[in-house]
């Protein structure tokens, strides 16, 4: 059993396209986040969710939305694509609410590509 | 600014050796950290933690060394194996935050 999903593994998309990425985990974690590998190979926290409310939102334009519909799921959706956006995104989860050494699992990632 | 650094990007050893990868940070408020294994086209993986209370922690074939006076960790693998050959991130957290601060990965290449 997958235990953190996300759909699709790959994206290729024009500029200006408005596109979105899945995520689902099936283990009944409270937490959830989305991380971006950039061409340099950081893994940068973009936003985390904690039952379903927002609670971290780093510095991320606005064209990024995500949206939690229940705390098994975290989407991202992303408006006006930009050549910039193009990188691999990971999402993830962690069991303990508030907890800050919880293990976060990571999902298999999306490798977004705009063209 | 990189709060958490692997200056290392790529280390080679030979099957059966020692592994040793390092990593430094910058922020005093870190006060938990972990080490990640990446493979190609898959997510990273949770291999081994440590909080700042302790200097060292073993699982196995992976220990995990803490120097909080020089904001250094290091990751020893022994013995290594070709199948630990992927890519290690380093990791920390503070108390403040539910979000890991990555290093930019070392890749290990162990060698039959």
């Amino acid at each position: 059993d997958t235990a953190v999903s996300q759909t699709p593994k790959y994206l290729v998309t024009q500029m200006g396209n408005d596109k979105s990425i899945k995520c689902e985990q099936n283990l009944g974690h409270d937490t959830m986040y989305w991380y971006k590998q950039d061409s340099k190979k950081f893994l940068k926290i973009m936003f985390s969710y904690n039952n379903k409310e927002l609670i971290i939102n780093e510095t991320v334009p606005n064209r990024f939305s995500p949206k939690s519909p229940d705390k098994a799921h975290l989407n991202l959706h992303i408006n006006s694509l930009e050549l910039g956006d193009s990188a691999v995104y990971f999402c993830a989860s962690s069991q303990l609410a508030g907890g800050h050494t919880d293990t976060q699992y990571f999902g298999p990632g999306t490798r977004l590509t705009v063209l | 600014d990189q709060q958490v650094k692997q200056n290392s990007p790529s280390l080679s050893v030979q099957e059966g050796r020692i592994s040793i990868l390092n990593c430094d940070y910058t922020n005093s408020m870190f006060d938990y950290f972990l080490w990640y294994k990446k493979y190609p086209a898959e997510g990273p993986t949770f291999l081994i933690s440590i909080s700042s209370i302790k200097d060292k922690n073993e699982d196995g074939r992976f220990t995990v060394f803490l120097n909080k006076s020089a904001k250094h960790l290091s990751l020893h693998i022994v013995p290594s194996q070709p199948g630990d050959s992927a890519v290690y991130f380093c990791a920390a957290s503070d108390t403040g935050r539910r979000a890991l601060t990555f290093g930019s990965g070392t890749r290990l290449q162990v060698q039959p």
